[in-house]
């Protein structure tokens, strides 16, 4: 299975700050099959970005993503109050789907 | 809108089964898949398995394997998780999602969890 392995664990930053969090893969991740997913406390994760670069329906353009291969990046240009929250990467190249183990995005 | 509701909270006890429901509106089931995801207290996010909405085809995490049932009622345009042998370490909130009918890619939206807690 591939794993994907997330730093940093924890960043802690300012609002309108530029946040960059890395998904690397233990493999090649085929055709760039990579989402990125936001997790608040108490809800449910939600959808940013999928085939490693495009926004999901809704999602603010300060949301990037990019990466090919091993290597992914998420990037929020301007962090927001409401962005401070778990960000998780996840692949769908190989089964068993799986995700990384999570970035805490947390106010400074 | 597409929503996902899911079933309310179980308590059950170690060597049991329980079944969560998941029920679909705003989309035509037929035309997408079901993910189940765990998320055990203050972890992270565990794949389980997926359905295909269209024709029932299913693919299960092989730690699941052999545990794990996943099934739709396309009338009723619900999906079911259902989990046998349960022990303590299976106490997690499961959530289902939306996903492809042919193969499972990425989760979007998500029911608002299931929580599941194991306890003799």
């Amino acid at each position: 299975e591939i794993v994907l392995t997330q730093s940093p664990g924890s960043l802690s930053l300012s609002p309108g700050e530029r946040a960059t969090l890395s998904c690397r893969a233990s493999q090649s991740v085929d055709s760039g099959y990579l989402a990125w997913y936001q997790q608040k406390p108490g809800q449910a994760p939600r959808l940013l970005i999928y085939d490693a670069s495009r926004r999901a329906s809704g999602i603010p353009d300060r949301f990037s993503g990019s990466g090919s291969g091993t290597v992914f990046t998420l990037t929020i240009s301007r962090l927001e109050p409401e962005d401070f929250a778990v960000y998780y990467c996840q692949q769908y190249s190989n089964s068993p789907r799986t995700f990384g183990q999570g970035t805490k995005l947390q106010i400074k | 809108q597409v929503r996902l509701v899911q079933s309310g909270p179980e308590v059950t006890k170690p060597g049991a089964s329980v079944k969560v429901s998941c029920k679909a509106s705003g989309y035509t089931f037929s035309s997408f898949g079901i993910s189940w995801v765990r998320q055990a207290p203050g972890q992270g996010l565990e794949w389980m398995g997926w359905i295909s909405g269209y024709n029932g085809y299913s693919d299960y995490a092989q730690k699941f394997h052999g545990r794990v049932t996943l099934t739709t009622d396309t009338s009723t345009s619900t999906a079911y998780m259902e989990l046998t042998n349960l022990k303590s370490d299976d106490t997690a909130v499961y959530y289902c999602a939306r996903d492809q009918s042919s193969s499972s890619i990425f989760f979007d939206p998500w029911g608002q969890g299931t929580l599941v807690t194991v306890s003799s």
